[in-house]
């Protein structure tokens, strides 16, 4: 079956310094990845599109120069938070997708003390 | 404005129960529908996927249907056991392609 890697699968930073997280889909090619937070006991809140070889699509509320989104290739997409604060803290998870289906990575917790 | 809802936001039974977790949603102009399990600090879990033009799904001890005219989702789980503790996760696929997510269930199943 389809198996979308993520990781880190957690990261403790300092505020103000950035972290980058992967996501890349194993065993097929997806030109579309999404990336999601999750704050504790909420569900999930769609951050951004991302296509292969394009500008990712942010929602509405979502910062695109804090969250940088490069999907430079059908394999792989990355979400890089930048100057992270504590605010920032949560739950990442990429899913990408394949015929009708969506498969999610497994998440990152960030940690910004 | 596609929003989704879940019903029971908790949900607490004993071991042996059948029980069912609904889903409800605003805009029907969905592709599909699929329910997920999140364990604690974890990813999601696919169970089931709906396609717009069906009815229901099937796998093992789990039942998914869905209503797509009155935007509604169950799923049923039969026989339930300790193991399936977890947070049950209602999400529809938009017409944007991207996926709207309910606040889940959260069910403990009790020795």
């Amino acid at each position: 079956g389809a198996v979308v890697s993520q990781h880190p699968s957690w990261v403790i930073c300092k505020s103000g310094t950035s972290v980058k997280i992967e996501c890349r889909s194993l065993d097929f090619q997806a030109t579309t990845m999404f990336w999601y937070r999750q704050f504790p006991k909420q569900s999930l809140m769609l951050m951004a599109t991302s296509n292969e070889g394009s500008k990712a699509t942010y929602e509405q509320g979502v910062e695109k120069d804090k969250f940088l989104i490069n999907h430079a290739s059908l394999t792989l997409s990355t979400l890089t938070v930048t100057s992270a604060h504590p605010e920032d803290s949560s739950f990442y998870i990429c899913s990408a997708t394949q015929n009708y289906g969506y498969t999610f990575g497994s998440g990152t917790r960030l940690t910004v003390v | 404005k596609q929003e989704v809802t879940q019903i029971p936001a908790a949900l607490s039974v004993p071991e042996g129960e059948n029980l069912v977790l609904n889903c409800s949603f605003t805009d029907s102009a969905i592709y599909n529908l699929q329910w997920f399990r999140q364990d604690p600090g974890k990813g999601l879990t696919s169970l089931l996927l709906i396609q717009s033009s069906q009815r229901e799904q099937t796998s093992g001890r789990l039942n998914a249907s869905l209503d797509k005219s009155s935007g509604r989702s169950t799923l049923y789980i039969a026989a339930s056991q300790p193991g399936d503790s977890a947070t049950y996760l209602c999400a529809v696929r938009r017409v944007t392609n991207d996926m709207r997510f309910g606040a889940g269930t959260r069910l403990t199943v009790k020795p």
